[in-house]
């Protein structure tokens, strides 16, 4: 089955600084890659994802890259605020059509602390 | 909306009682999924179900049972409570193949 790595488990940094969290996926077939952000006490929520489709997407602050030749696709966050604080997770699937449900898979999970 | 709802949200056990870990939505998603959150683990697939009536086995499914009887209940069944189960358990729900899944707020279960 497939297989999240995810780098590095911890990070900090100052605000205003940028950030870059990456993980590795071990199936060719998986399509769909999102992250999710998760603050103390809720559960995760959906801030980006990306399609095999397409090699890099941005939504303000957030961009993710996707490299499928070497199976890898990073999480960037500039312009760090305090609130950018939390728990992020990468995760990839794969749709193979009809009903079939695309199962994913997270990675470890990455702790991100900006320093005002 | 509420949208997914988790009850309850703290719970101990002794090893070898059962309980029900309770999830609704009402955004009328027709996928719903159960995970289990541990330290350095990430979060791993339990059970999931593609509409009523119809479930399947994730990752890690030993010792846990579900059932979906209605689109927007999606009960998690503890049969024999084993520290093991210690963790953190997060109910899912989407509308289609390709959408963002929403999580609940958790379950944080303790057995001892």
């Amino acid at each position: 089955g497939e297989n999240v790595e995810q780098h590095p488990s911890t990070l900090s940094v100052q605000e205003g600084d940028s950030a870059v969290i990456k993980c590795t996926y071990s199936d060719s077939a998986s399509n769909y890659f999102p992250w999710y952000k998760q603050e103390l006490g809720k559960g995760p929520q959906l801030i980006i994802d990306i399609r095999s489709n397409v090699g890099e997407k941005k939504d303000q602050r957030i961009a993710v890259t996707l490299n499928k030749t070497a199976k890898h696709f990073s999480l960037h966050i500039t312009e760090t605020q305090p609130e950018d604080s939390a728990v992020y997770f990468c995760a990839a699937s794969k749709y193979a059509g009809g009903t079939s449900y695309g199962k994913l898979t997270f990675g470890q999970g990455t702790i991100l602390t900006v320093h005002p | 909306n509420a949208g997914v709802t988790q009850t309850p949200k703290f719970q101990v056990l002794k090893t070898g009682q059962s309980m029900t870990l309770q999830c609704a939505q009402d955004m009328n998603h027709e996928y719903m999924s159960w995970y289990r959150q541990d330290p350095g683990m990430g979060l791993r697939l339990i059970h999931y179900s593609v509409g009523a009536g119809i479930t399947d086995q994730g990752e890690v499914p030993n010792g846990y049972n579900v059932s979906r009887s209605t689109t927007e209940d999606f009960p998690l069944r503890l049969l024999s409570a084993a520290p093991s189960q210690t963790s953190v358990y997060f109910c899912a729900s989407n509308r289609g193949l390709d959408s963002p899944l929403h999580f609940g707020n958790g379950t944080r279960l303790t057995v001892t």
